[in-house]
């Protein structure tokens, strides 16, 4: 059981459609990130939220930090086939610099 | 700029075989990481090292062994390599809490 979950596991939408990603624990973070990785690569970082409440927008991506900052939202609006890849939270709790992640969406968005 | 550097990136053992990954980091980060990709799972964290002169375990540390070499490196072995130790293996550098982690590009390990 990983101490991040994120739900759905897989997503697969057309282009132009809205689409949203869950990230829940019972576990309060002082901070929680959101990495989208393509294959054959590794994880690359798309925003930290660090505030309780806290709404950050890149593009038509928008993140959400709940308020007792145990859970995150991630919301991408008219989808496009270049958001295709996997999408992973990610947070530190317990020890200072464990940073663990979740299981990631697998996003495919189709022409 | 180089970033994170795994070696090697691909690898095949037999059951019982040892090897060591290794990770090097240019950025002056505190804290490296090892992780495993299996699909449907995510990343699982196997041992961190918040700064030089530390290691934790992760996870999954079961069959494994780290060595923060310095600041710039971060070695992981395998002492006798099993089947369910197939994976990709990711090598992560950060400069400290809360901040962006930076990835190598993965190792990736087939035990037969």
């Amino acid at each position: 059981t990983q101490l991040l979950e994120q739900s759905p596991q897989f997503l697969s939408i057309q282009e132009g459609e809205n689409l949203t990603v869950y990230c829940n624990s019972s576990s309060v973070f002082s901070s929680l990130q959101w990495y989208r990785q393509e294959p054959g690569e590794g994880p690359v970082l798309l925003v930290t939220v660090v505030t309780g409440g806290e709404v950050k927008k890149l593009k038509r991506l928008t993140f959400q930090f709940g308020d007792a900052r145990k859970d995150s939202s991630l919301h991408i609006t008219a989808a496009q086939t270049g958001d295709t890849g996997l999408y992973l939270c990610a947070g530190e709790y317990d020890s200072w610099g464990k940073l663990q992640f979740g299981a990631g969406t697998q996003v495919v968005v189709t022409p | 700029n180089a970033g994170v550097t795994q070696t090697p990136k691909f690898q095949v053992l037999k059951t019982g075989q040892s090897m060591t990954l290794q990770c090097a980091q240019d950025m002056n980060h505190n804290s490296m990481y090892w992780y495993r990709q299996d699909p449907g799972m995510g990343l699982r964290l196997i041992y961190y090292s918040a700064s030089e002169g530390t290691t934790d375990k992760g996870e999954v540390p079961n069959g494994y062994n780290v060595s923060r070499l310095n600041k710039r490196e971060f070695s992981l072995r395998l002492e006798s390599a099993a089947p369910s130790q197939t994976s990709v293996y990711f090598c992560a550098s950060r400069p400290g809490a809360d901040t962006e982690a930076f990835f190598g590009q993965g190792t990736r390990l087939t035990v037969v």
